[in-house]
Order: C-alpha cells, then sequence, then structure tokens
C-alpha cells in the first residue's frame, strides 16, 4: 500500500538550532517527493520538491531535503532554525499524474 | 497571478443549512483539489478534478457533499444538509498535469467553516 509517514506529531527546537523532519514512504515507482509547510492560519505552501537527479533538494527560505532510496526517506533539515518557521509541516508523495499522498504532518514548535 | 482564491474566508452557519465553498483556480491549471483538515483527521484529499471532470471522489464523507466543475476557473463543494461533524478548514487548491510531471499543488487560503 502506498503511504507516507511523518512519524513526530511534535518537534520542539530551540531557536538557532538544526532541525531535521522526518518522513518515509511507501510507494511502488519512482515517487515524486514533496514537502509543504503550513503556518497557523494559512494555507499550505510548497517547500520544496524531487523529481530526479541530485539527491540533496534546495528549497526556500533555507530549507533542504535529502532523497535516500534505500531507506525511503526524504528528510527535511534546515541549519538553524528561526522563530518564524514555527509551523506544521507535510511531506507528501505523488506519481507522475495524480493526487498526492500526503503524511499527517509534524508540528515544529520554536523555543525562545 | 492572484493565486487560488477561496470564498468565503469564514462561514458560520446552523445545522441543517446548506454551505456553499467556492475556488477559482490559477490561470492555466488543469487539476483541482478539494482538502478537508480537521484536527482529529488531518489533511483529508475530498475530490480531484482533471480538465473539469471528477477524477476521484472516494474521499468526499457522504451524499451530503457534492462539488462542481462547470469550467476551467470555478469550482463549488455544496454540504446540504450541514452538520456540526462538517465544521472544518476546506482548501481547493490547483495544479497544472502535464504528461510527464509537475504535482505541485498551490492551495488557496482556505475556508474555516463552522457548523452550529
Amino acid at each position: 500500500a502506498q503511504s507516507v509517514t511523518q512519524p513526530d506529531i511534535h518537534i520542539t527546537v530551540s531557536e538557532g538550532a538544526s532541525l531535521e523532519l522526518r518522513c518515509n514512504y511507501s510507494y511502488g515507482a519512482t515517487p515524486y517527493l514533496f514537502w509543504y509547510v503550513q503556518s497557523p492560519g494559512q494555507g499550505l505552501q510548497l517547500l520544496l520538491k524531487y523529481f530526479s537527479g541530485d539527491t540533496l533538494v534546495q528549497g526556500i527560505k533555507g530549507f533542504e531535503a535529502e532523497f535516500k532510496r534505500s531507506q525511503s526517506s526524504f528528510n527535511l533539515r534546515k541549519p538553524s532554525v528561526h522563530w518564524s518557521d514555527a509551523a506544521e509541516y507535510f511531506c507528501a508523495v505523488g506519481p507522475r499524474n495524480y493526487q498526492l499522498i500526503w503524511g499527517a504532518g509534524t508540528k515544529l514548535i520554536i523555543k525562545p | 497571478d492572484a493565486g487560488v482564491i477561496q470564498s468565503p474566508r469564514h462561514e458560520v452557519t446552523e445545522m441543517g443549512q446548506e454551505v456553499t465553498l467556492r475556488c477559482k483556480p490559477i490561470s492555466g491549471h488543469n487539476s483541482l483539489f478539494w482538502y478537508r483538515q480537521t484536527m482529529m483527521r488531518g489533511l483529508e484529499l475530498l475530490i480531484y478534478f482533471n480538465n473539469n471532470v471528477p477524477i476521484d471522489d472516494s474521499g468526499m464523507p457522504e451524499d451530503r457533499f457534492s462539488a462542481k466543475m462547470p469550467n476551467a476557473s470555478f469550482s463549488t463543494l455544496k454540504i446540504q444538509p450541514s452538520e456540526p461533524r462538517d465544521s472544518a478548514v476546506y482548501f481547493c487548491a490547483s495544479s497544472l498535469q502535464r504528461g510527464g510531471a509537475d504535482n505541485e499543488q498551490f492551495f488557496g487560503p482556505g475556508t474555516r467553516l463552522t457548523v452550529l
């Protein structure tokens, strides 16, 4: 079955510390992978996406993610978080011409 | 481009009333998605249109929910009759589905529905 797992419901990180949000997927074909962010009271915004090529993908707001096929993972990272990064982060997997399969989301809390 | 436009942004109604949510996708996009987001269930896909045709409505909770896309620039999600458990944030998203790739979805700001 196709699925996306974000094992951490909440993560608390101190401002300025590094961040890694985990995403594992189960998908039968070559996946297209996405990370979206949802700030409080807002819609979702695309952070980055992986289709092919370099497995380390750079996104907006200083985020990056690494596709590891052997581990079926697409973890999101940021070297130093800012208070404005507090939001909910969604990982998603997509087939070529259809809708995305969404993870349950990870809520990021930033400690001052 | 103005992005995906949803109206209203907030809707408060009483149980049993009809509710209509509206969405204008990004011009040129050929796919449109309606989602529901709640604390308990997270983000759920309700229905997906491609070229104005409903492709997958398996996420529509029950017959009280219906969605239409009469043309490429407009879609509605209707709940009739509404119930308190329908209270949620409803998102519309659009994307350009080409032959190969690019499933990036652009989300609207959402409609927060409260059914009393």
